[in-house]
């Protein structure tokens, strides 16, 4: 079975710091995509980081960047310089062959002034 | 530029009770999704639309139909609520042009007593 495993369920950093969420799964797919959403108490899901399995290279968007590891199965999520307001749920997901997104439980990232 | 609009927000039924939850996206997304979301679960998938005129099972799909009304229409109908479907809905449409992203609904907070 296709799964998802998010392994730290909550996670607290203070202000500036640097965070890492982890994140492994299992398929047996060549080809897929992995994203990170972050849900604040908003409850909106907004979409992170996106990095497409074929590609070599981490995917970067501004504070926000990834570590890839194809061969384990693992891709993790690293916050730098963290804000108050990247205290949010974050769920890492991939696509299955039928391009249906399969998502781990959430760790909850509290930033603390 | 509304993207997905889902109503409504809340709800709150009574066992056996009927209702529809509706979903509309205007960003010409040809795939859309309905998702529950638990606490400590990740998002699971109860029906999906790949394209106009099609429906398919997702993860969770019992105690729940759902009708692509038009390209633009996707609502999730609950016959007959159980205590058991107390839970938050996603509506989603996906983005084959930008690397399957996801489009997300604000949600439906919905409780069966």
């Amino acid at each position: 079975a296709q799964t998802v495993t998010q392994s730290q369920p909550e996670m607290s950093v203070q202000e500036a710091e640097t965070v890492t969420l982890s994140c492994t799964y299992d398929t047996s797919e060549s080809n897929y995509y992995l994203f990170w959403y972050k849900q604040p108490p908003s409850r909106q899901m907004i979409l992170v980081i996106r990095q497409e399995a074929y590609k070599q290279q981490n995917a970067t968007e501004n504070r926000f960047s990834v570590n890839f590891q194809k061969a384990a199965k693992s891709f993790s999520l690293k916050i730098s310089d963290s804000q108050l307001g990247d205290t949010a749920m974050y769920f890492c997901a991939f696509t299955d062959s039928n391009y249906q997104l399969i998502w781990g439980a959430g760790t909850k990232l509290i930033i603390k002034p | 530029n509304a993207g997905v609009t889902q109503t409504p927000k809340f709800q709150v039924l009574k066992t056996g009770q009927s209702m529809t939850l509706q979903c509309a996206q205007d960003m010409n997304h040809n795939s859309m999704y309905w998702y529950r979301q638990d606490p400590g679960m990740g998002l699971r998938l109860i029906y999906y639309s790949a394209s106009e005129g099609t429906t398919d099972k997702g993860e969770v799909p019992n105690g729940y139909n759902v009708s692509r009304l038009n390209k633009r229409e996707f609502s999730l109908r609950l016959e007959s609520a159980a205590p058991s479907q107390t839970s938050v809905y996603f509506c989603a449409s996906r983005d084959t042009g930008a690397g399957e992203k996801l489009f997300f609904g604000s949600g439906t907070q919905l409780s069966v007593l």
